[in-house]
């Protein structure tokens, strides 16, 4: 158990719809990552918070956002699902600010199904 | 991109035998990591080299970071069936503000 919290675990729907995905990070980590797997693009970097503030952004789409609140649990936003939002969306958490990164722990991750 | 590459994607070997698996990347590195990742769960934290590192060892694993070639070797000796799963490397980059890239995997099958 890594101690990092994802909710929903599975999760279906239909495209054009919205979602909210859910991260509570492990106690006492401030750093939220979020990445996207798919089975063609690995393990693809979406957006960082540190303490509630967005530290870095990667491949995120414009569709989607994301927040980190006081608690630091973290929210991912998707929302004009389309067919290839599909994937399995992890959650990681870190003590880090982002550079130098060290260990990163992972969530189970929330599968999403678009049909 | 500054994704690194793991070699082979795929491996397939017998209960006992060792596995070697490659990773190489483009960008000078502060570390570089190797997560492991059972199918459809969450990846685990393996063991982390520093760029100024050479070669480091956690029971039957061991990793060797060759920065003059930017390339990194993971090493799982007497392997298990339980070792079966997804192997990543993951590099921090040392051009600002970059969280970890990771590469596409390597997966690994140990047969019994």
């Amino acid at each position: 158990d890594s101690g990092v919290t994802q909710t929903p675990k599975h999760l279906i729907t239909a495209t054009g719809q919205r979602v909210t995905l859910r991260c509570s990070p492990r106690s006492g980590d401030l750093s939220v990552y979020w990445y996207q797997q798919s089975l063609d693009q690995g393990l693809q970097f979406l957006i960082q918070y540190y303490n509630g503030e967005e530290r870095a952004k990667g491949n995120i789409l414009e569709r989607f956002s994301a927040q980190q609140f006081p608690d630091l649990h973290s929210e991912l936003n998707l929302s004009s699902l389309e067919l290839g939002d599909s994937a399995l969306y992890f959650c990681a958490s870190s003590v880090a600010q982002g550079i130098g990164t060290g260990e990163l722990f992972f969530g189970e991750g929330s599968r999403l199904t678009v049909l | 991109s500054q994704q690194g590459e793991e070699d082979p994607q795929a491996l397939s070997i017998q209960e006992g035998e060792n596995a070697t698996m490659n990773c190489s990347y483009k960008t000078s590195i502060n570390n570089l990591q190797w997560y492991r990742q059972n199918s459809g769960r969450g990846l685990v934290h393996l063991i982390l080299i520093r760029s100024n590192e050479r070669e480091k060892h956690s029971g039957r694993l061991r990793v060797t970071l060759d920065t003059s070639k930017k390339s990194s070797s993971l090493l799982i000796t007497a392997s298990r069936a339980a070792d079966t799963a997804s192997y990543f490397c993951a590099t921090d980059h040392d051009s600002g503000n970059t969280p970890l890239v990771f590469g596409k995997g390597t997966r690994l099958s140990v047969i019994a």
